[in-house]
């Protein structure tokens, strides 16, 4: 079983919120990704990183940011929360070329 | 323009008959492939997996296929439980140290008792 843990799990949150959506994993793994993914949709990848001190932005375009100071540690950032961001947000980790290990995720709501 | 195209949006198989979710994928240079269940609420978690050197994949009672030249790949389940009704998404990566994962849509399977 992963070990990859989000939170908070759920958030309900008013626009122009900043709000950081946490992502850990004890594997050790290198490589961490940010999915978001809308009911009845494909996840689409928004950010992720191959390693300490490195972070790219993925196919979908996203007004967040993320950070890798650690290497269990991936956490995502909107500094002013919209209702457009409301989605299920799901951090994932991987070692090599392997499959990924996906964490619960975040649903947010932004009101 | 998607790249990966799980065109059934749902799929009803009774408990112990087989249930075949298909995907289809745009690009050659795909060389990994994988599926992934997903429960409302909770994240994807892996079920099976084929690289582009096999054409089939087998673990229990999940069977992957793989048609290079169709660019098309299915999973079979059987026999179906009420359990496996989740949403499953296939997902392929590019032959590269670097490259990501690229997911469809999925296909909510209900297996009904």
């Amino acid at each position: 079983e992963a070990d990859i843990y989000q939170t908070p799990r759920y958030l309900v949150i008013g626009t122009g919120k900043k709000i950081t959506l946490e992502c850990s994993q004890t594997m050790g793994h290198d490589k961490m990704y940010w999915y978001q993914q809308d009911p009845g949709m494909e996840l689409h990848l928004i950010h992720y990183s191959y390693g300490v001190n490195s972070t790219e932005k993925g196919d979908l375009s996203s007004e967040s940011t993320v950070s890798r100071i650690r290497t269990e540690h991936f956490p995502l950032t909107l500094e002013s929360a919209r209702p457009s961001h409301t989605s299920q947000y799901l951090c994932a980790s991987s070692r090599g070329t392997g499959e990924l290990f996906f964490g619960e995720g975040s649903r947010l709501t932004v009101l | 323009d998607q790249q990966v195209k799980q065109n059934s949006p749902s799929l009803s198989v009774q408990e112990g008959r087989i249930s075949i979710l298909n995907c289809d994928y745009t690009n050659s240079m795909f060389d990994y492939f994988l599926w992934y269940k997903k429960y409302p609420a909770e994240g994807p978690t892996f079920l099976i997996s084929i690289s582009s050197i096999k054409d089939k994949n087998e673990d229990g009672r999940f069977t992957v296929f793989l048609n290079k030249s169709a660019k098309h790949l299915s999973l079979h389940i059987v026999p179906s439980q009420p359990g496996d009704s989740a949403v499953y998404f296939c997902a392929v990566r590019m032959n590269s140290g670097y490259s990501t994962l690229t997911f469809g849509k999925g296909t909510m399977l209900l297996v009904s008792p």
